[in-house]
């Protein structure tokens, strides 16, 4: 199994322009997350999903938009990239169950100039 | 809502010392708790979890107990190693995760 692969690892965008973050997992899982990490504030929320076809806001939502395209997919657009958007992004899975562990990707580096 | 609050770092400490990292929760429900580890450059492991009051996780060394008394899940090692150099973080699933803000260790050979 390859648990939860994120591309690309690293991009550099100019502000305004737009790109799509990809994930997906290979656990079966329903529960899908975007987080973004940023020095000193841990992970915060953006999107999830609980399930193909569902997605729901989290912490930090503006700007964002996601696609749950299956239930192995879970992709993070942003479509007008500003520079408060660097930061680290993480995407993640859960099992179905109460109270379960989430498996995080590698993360993409993202720098917007 | 839901919160973890963890210690601030970072945390500078010698191979074979004693490492504890405090971390505090806000919760209305009966979260469970975890641990979750960053080393450089990768995303996040989970390192150890509990599941109720009284449980006790422990993984490589580390272990942590869920303290409902003092809504607390402290993580502790007893003689770290360069390899533990990271990030930890603190947190809870009560329906969704929260984490603390992460506690930058270095362990000095």
């Amino acid at each position: 199994n390859a648990g939860v692969t994120q591309t690309p690892k690293f991009q550099v965008l100019k502000t305004g322009q737009s790109m799509t973050l990809q994930c997906a997992q290979d656990m079966n899982h329903n529960s899908m997350y975007w987080y973004r990490q940023d020095p000193g504030m841990g992970l915060r929320l953006i999107y999830y999903s609980a399930s193909e076809g569902t997605t729901d806001k989290g912490e930090v939502p503006n700007g964002y938009n996601v696609s749950r395209l299956n239930k192995r997919e879970f992709s993070l657009r942003l479509e007008s990239a500003a520079p408060s958007q660097t930061s680290v992004y993480f995407c993640a899975s859960m099992p179905d169950g109460s109270y379960n562990e989430q498996f995080f990707g590698p993360g993409t580096r993202l720098t917007v100039l | 809502g839901d919160s973890v609050t963890q210690m601030e770092g970072p945390v500078t400490l010698s191979e074979e010392a004693f490492l504890t990292i405090n971390c505090t929760y806000t919760a209305t429900g009966y979260p469970s708790l975890f641990w979750y580890v960053q080393y450089p450059g990768e995303g996040l492991q989970l390192l150890l979890k509990a599941t109720k009051a009284d449980d006790k996780g422990s993984n490589k060394g580390f272990e942590a107990t869920y303290r409902k008394e003092t809504t607390s899940f402290h993580l502790e090692k007893g003689s770290v190693q360069v390899s533990d150099s990271a990030v930890y973080f603190c947190a809870l699933n009560d329906y969704k995760l929260s984490f603390g803000a992460g506690t930058t260790v270095t362990v000095r050979a």
